[in-house]
C-alpha cells in the first residue's frame, strides 16, 4: 500500500516568508509526528498528534511554528516568518496505533521536505 | 534527559566485510528501539524494531541486539555490499512516543 507521502519535497523561501509542509500518513493511522533533521545531524521530535488531537507540542522551536490535523488524517506544518536557521528537512511519520497499548508502535517515514531558507 | 550515542560517526569498508554499528543511550526505561536507514536526500527506511522485552532482531544479513540494562545496541550487517552503503541511525522510544535519535554512522561500502 501506499507510504507517507510529503509535499513539497524541496522548498525554497526567502527570510520572512511563511510557508506550509503537508504531510498524508498511512491510511488508517492514529499518530503522527514532525521532526526536524539539520545537515549531518539525526531527527529531532517537534510535535506528535493522536487523531486530531495535539498531545506533545514540547519540540517545536518557537511560537512561529505551527502544527494541525483537523481531521485526524492529513497534516500540516507552518512555520510563520522564516528564518536562515529553519532551514532543514522536515520529516513527517505515522503510527499504526495510539498511546494506549503502543509499546512496539513502529513508526513509518514519508520522504521528507527539504527547506531552504535564503 | 535521554541520550543517544552512535560510533563509530563514519566508517568505510571493502565489499564483503561483517561489520557492526553500534549505539548506545543514557536511560535505560526505553519501549523499543529501532534502527533506520537513510540514503542521500530520501527519508527514512525501518529496518529493525527491537521491544524492550526482546534480545534480537533479525532479517535478511542484518541482526540488531538490545541489551537494555547496560544502554547499548548493536546493528551487524553480514557480507556487506556497495548496495549497502547510507547513513544508520538508532532511535530509542521511552514513555513518551516521540523518537530519541542518535547522530547516524555513515556507512560506504567500496567495491
Amino acid at each position: 500500500g501506499a507510504g507517507v507521502s510529503q509535499s513539497p519535497r524541496y522548498k525554497v523561501a526567502k527570510r520572512g516568508q511563511d510557508v506550509a509542509l503537508r504531510c498524508d500518513p498511512i491510511s488508517g493511522h492514529v499518530s503522527l509526528f514532525w521532526y526536524q533533521q539539520a545537515l549531518g545531524q539525526g531527527p529531532e521530535f517537534l510535535t506528535y498528534f493522536q487523531n486530531e488531537a495535539q498531545l506533545d507540542k514540547s519540540g517545536l522551536p518557537s511560537d512561529r511554528f505551527f502544527a494541525e490535523r483537523p481531521e485526524g488524517s492529513v497534516s500540516t506544518l507552518k512555520i510563520q516568518r522564516t528564518q536562515q536557521e529553519d532551514s532543514a528537512v522536515y520529516l513527517c511519520a505515522s503510527s499504526p496505533l495510539g498511546t494506549s497499548g503502543s509499546r512496539g508502535n513502529e513508526q513509518f517515514f514519508g520522504p521528507g521536505t527539504r527547506l531552504t531558507v535564503l | 534527559k535521554q541520550e543517544v550515542t552512535q560510533i563509530p560517526a563514519a566508517l568505510s569498508v571493502p565489499e564483503g566485510e561483517n561489520l557492526v554499528l553500534n549505539c548506545s543511550f543514557t536511560d535505560s526505561a526505553i519501549y523499543n528501539l529501532q534502527w533506520f536507514r537513510q540514503d542521500p536526500g530520501k527519508g527514512l527506511t525501518s529496518l529493525l524494531l527491537i521491544q524492550s522485552s526482546q534480545r534480537e532482531q533479525t532479517s535478511g544479513r542484518l541482526n540488531a541486539s538490545l541489551d537494555k540494562s547496560s544502554g547499548r545496541s548493536t546493528l551487524y550487517i553480514a557480507a556487506s555490499q556497495p548496495g549497502d552503503s547510507a547513513t544508520y541511525l538508532c532511535a530509542v522510544r521511552g514513555n513518551t512516543d516521540k523518537l530519541i535519535f542518535g547522530t547516524g554512522t555513515r556507512l560506504q561500502v567500496f567495491p
